[in-house]
């Protein structure tokens, strides 16, 4: 069926980087960009950017500048978003979300099952 | 930056009808998409292109989106219902959330 898979919860000390993975099956990979949203315990939804998979072009939200880097491995038809120079306010639960390639009219219509990551000294 | 601005919450009782805004600048020009999220589990798209369901969501969910404000109606509100609702758009290349209102159904 179609879905993303994520990896599994990661936990980090302030200034080291994470990886998360998120593979796609059940649907050509190729055919969708892929966001990635974070969302701290009890707060809201927060964009973080998108990747194309067919070019690897990306937009990153302003407030990730610098320190996300979003790629992909269309051999094994995953996504990977990259943050570094964490600190404890990064600690939030990871999505990534599929949305139809190059659509503006298209939602965010499957989103994989989430990956806590923890910073923690 | 673009911003969305929603409720913090909004209470209803079951079988009436629930309505979250969302308001931002010349919203009706853009595109408005509505997920769900109940407590532990990854947001679900209800509403795409202001007021389209995708397959499986429910005839009571439904969305308009004029002027400045878009809107999500449930009808017949259900207690499987209550969830946080957040309301997107795209400005430009990027995207923007919305705060997300906590709906409780009571």
């Amino acid at each position: 069926q179609v879905q993303l898979v994520q990896s599994a919860a990661e936990v980090k000390k302030p200034g080291a980087s994470v990886k998360v993975s998120c593979k796609a099956s059940g649907f050509t990979f190729t055919s969708y960009d892929f966001n990635w949203v974070r969302q701290a315990t009890g707060q809201g939804l927060e964009w973080m950017g998108w990747m194309n998979p067919n070019s690897g072009n990306t937009a990153y939200a302003q407030n990730f500048q610098g320190r996300v880097t979003m790629t992909r491995n269309t051999s094994i038809s995953t996504a990977y978003m990259e943050l570094s120079s964490l600190r404890s306010e990064d600690t939030a639960v990871y999505y990534c979300a599929r949305v139809q390639i190059g659509s503006r009219s298209h939602g965010m219509d499957v989103w994989g099952q989430g990956t806590t990551v923890t910073v923690s000294s | 930056s673009y911003e969305l601005t929603q409720p913090p919450s909004v209470s209803v009782s079951p079988g009436q009808t629930a309505s979250i805004t969302c308001s931002g600048d010349k919203l009706g020009d853009k595109y408005v998409f509505w997920y769900q999220q109940k407590p532990g589990q990854s947001p679900v798209l209800v509403i795409y292109q202001d007021g389209k369901r995708p397959s499986g969501i429910p005839e009571r969910f439904s969305g308009s989106n004029s002027g400045n404000t878009a809107t999500l109606t449930i009808s017949g509100t259900q207690a499987m219902d209550e969830a946080d609702y957040f309301c997107q758009a795209w400005d430009s290349s990027l995207v923007v959330f919305g705060g997300g209102t906590k709906l409780t159904v009571l």
